[in-house]
């Protein structure tokens, strides 16, 4: 009964090829997130959305293509890998309670890029 | 403006003694202070959490202090245990939009 469950947890892949990393929440979140985490733990928004919708999208390249089919789903597409794609993203869900945002996080997705 | 700055990188602290992880920040338009703490392998997990109208917040071991007029806020772990040893993370959030720190390295050692 994982809250947030992404996959895969390990990918590693070449140069120049696309991929996708799937997330799913069974917290019945209505905000759904991408993170990146570079090699100094360094954490990142990338994407932000809300019932599906694109809510917040920092300065991301054009290879970077979220989907959410429905709200429990929010997919990361990358195309044509980079060197620098190589880091852990980590797929997040939150709840506003009481005015405060929380976030649930999944394990993460290990992207190395050869 | 955006950024949250956090120190030290690293702590090394013995078993039952105080850890303090300190953070700062600029724009006074963020509205919620949350730590978030992460182990080797896992996603970071919420900690605790506080508002800038509180000046400190405690859950069990774990307190939060908070300075609105220095825009600061710390993190202070009583009684520190070896299961303690992890990544521990500062943010701070405007507009649904949290901002980390850069985290902080944190060892109790036996």
């Amino acid at each position: 009964d994982t809250a947030v469950s992404q996959t895969p947890k390990y990918l590693v892949t070449q140069m120049g090829n696309d991929k996708s990393i799937k997330c799913e929440q069974n917290l019945g979140h209505d905000t759904m997130y991408w993170y990146k985490q570079d090699s100094k733990k360094f954490l990142k928004i990338m994407f932000s959305y809300n019932n599906k919708e694109l809510i917040i999208n920092e300065t991301v390249p054009n290879r970077f293509s979220p989907k959410s089919p429905d709200k429990a789903h929010l997919n990361l597409h990358i195309n044509s890998l980079e060197l620098g794609d190589s880091a852990v993203y980590f797929c997040a869900s939150s709840l506003r309670l009481e005015g405060d945002e929380k976030l649930f996080f999944g394990s993460g997705t290990q992207l190395s890029v050869l | 403006q955006q950024q949250v700055k956090q120190s030290p990188q690293s702590l090394i602290v013995q078993k039952g003694g105080i850890s303090i992880i300190n953070c700062a920040y600029e724009n006074t338009a963020f509205d919620y202070f949350p730590w978030y703490q992460q182990f080797p392998g896992k996603g970071p997990a919420l900690l605790i959490a506080i508002r800038p109208d509180v000046s400190e917040k405690k859950e069990g071991r774990f307190t939060i202090s908070f300075n609105k007029s220095a825009k600061q806020f710390s993190l202070h772990i009583m009684d520190s245990q070896p299961g303690d040893s992890a990544t521990y993370f500062c943010a701070a959030s405007i507009f649904q939009k949290l901002v980390f720190g850069t985290g902080t390295r944190l060892l109790v050692s036996p």
